[in-house]
This record gives structure tokens, C-alpha cells and sequence, in this order.
């Protein structure tokens, strides 16, 4: 069964500096996608960045970028130059491929809180 | 584009009344998603429409819960005789025919006294 493990449940980082967040997952499916996304405290899920198994660089949208390693099955989100508007909880997600396609519902891990400090 | 738009954004029942939530996809999006939050814990999957079908509800609970995404007008969750334990977060999600992404809802939060 597909899963995805967010290991951290909470980080902290200095405004400023870069912060890196981790996922890992498990699949036996060749094709699937990486997601993640971020959730403030007003509640709302907010897409960050997608990556797709068969890309041959990571994804990057600006000041995120996904460190994509297929051998060890990990997704990281890396945010650079860290602000406190970032401050959030960030989950990772997996599509499910039940449907093969694009299509599919998303398989979330638990998350991690990330706190931002002035 | 509007994004995706879901009403009410809260709502608060007793136990044994009905629930529903409505869900608009973005404009030109034709896959709908339903998922669920509980505190402090990620979205769980709970069904998956396309437009007058239930392609996959796997996640649903058996009884008191239904969804629809008729031709016309918004996807509904509905949650017959509510308990305590419904009280969550409820996120709709839609993407377009062959798009992978899912743009998210800013989610109903029921709460169940």
C-alpha cells in the first residue's frame, strides 16, 4: 500500500535562512506524483509545488524547490530565504494511482509545523 | 478564475440533524474530491466524482454520508444524523480533465454539539 512519512512534526528556522522538510515514500508503482502543500493557520490548503516520477530535474517554484530522490524514495521541500508568512503546517502528498492517468485522490502524510523565528 | 468555492465555510449542527456541504469547482475543472481533517492530523480521502458519476468512495463511511456532483450546480456532501464524531474539517479539491493537481477549497468546518 502507498504511505508517505513526514518524520518532523515540528521545525523551527531563523527568518532568513533556509529550512528543509522532510518526506519519504512508498510506492511499487513506477508513475505517481509528489505534492506538497501548505496549510496556515487561517486553515486553508494552499498548493506549493509538484513533482512528477518520471521528471528528470526537481521541481522549483520560486522560492521552493523539491529535492527529489528516487532511490531513497524521498520528496524534501526546501524553502530558501525563509519568511514569517511561511510559518505554517506543510503536508506531503502521493497520488493514488487506483485509476492509472493523471487522475487520482492524493494520500497525505501527518505534516510538520514549521515556525519561523524573527 | 475563481478558485475553488465551498459554502458554508462553517457550520454547526446538533446531533441527529443533516449536514451539507457544497463544493464549486474551479471554472473548466471536471474532477471533484472530497477529503476530511481531523485535529491535528492530515486530509483523509473520502470520494472522488466526475460529473453525475461517483468514480471511487472508498473512503466513505458506509452509512449517513452521500455525495453528488450533478450536471448542474455545486458537488454536495451530505451527513445524515450527525454524531460528535463528524466534527472535522471538510476540504473539496477539483483539477481539470488531465491535469494532475488538485486546487483545494478553503474547507467547512462542522462542528457537531
Amino acid at each position: 500500500a502507498q504511505k508517505i512519512t513526514q518524520t518532523q512534526p515540528g521545525m523551527f528556522v531563523q527568518e532568513k535562512e533556509a529550512v528543509t522538510l522532510d518526506c519519504t515514500y512508498d510506492t511499487s508503482d513506477p508513475s505517481y506524483g509528489l505534492f506538497w502543500y501548505k496549510q496556515p493557520s487561517s486553515g486553508e490548503m494552499i498548493f506549493l509545488i509538484y513533482q512528477g516520477s518520471y521528471d528528470q530535474q526537481n521541481a522549483t517554484e520560486g522560492r521552493y524547490s523539491l529535492n527529489f530522490q528516487k532511490a531513497r524514495k524521498s520528496a524534501n521541500l526546501v524553502i530558501s530565504a525563509s519568511q514569517l508568512g511561511d510559518s505554517a503546517m506543510y503536508f506531503c502528498a502521493m497520488r493514488d494511482v487506483n485509476y492509472g492517468g493523471s487522475q487520482g485522490n492524493l494520500i497525505f502524510g501527518k505534516g510538520t509545523k514549521l515556525s519561523v523565528k524573527p | 478564475n475563481a478558485g475553488v468555492m465551498q459554502n458554508p465555510r462553517h457550520l454547526v449542527r446538533r446531533r441527529g440533524q443533516e449536514a451539507r456541504l457544497r463544493c464549486s469547482p474551479m471554472k473548466g475543472h471536471s474532477h471533484v474530491y472530497w477529503y476530511r481533517q481531523l485535529p491535528e492530523e492530515g486530509l483523509k480521502f473520502m470520494v472522488y466524482l466526475q460529473k453525475e458519476n461517483i468514480i471511487d468512495e472508498s473512503g466513505m463511511p458506509k452509512e449517513r454520508f452521500s455525495a453528488e456532483f450533478p450536471k448542474e450546480g455545486p458537488s454536495i456532501l451530505r451527513i445524515q444524523q450527525v454524531v460528535r464524531g463528524d466534527s472535522a474539517a471538510y476540504f473539496c479539491a477539483s483539477s481539470p480533465p488531465f491535469g494532475e493537481t488538485q486546487y483545494f477549497g478553503p474547507g467547512t468546518r462542522l462542528l457537531v454539539l
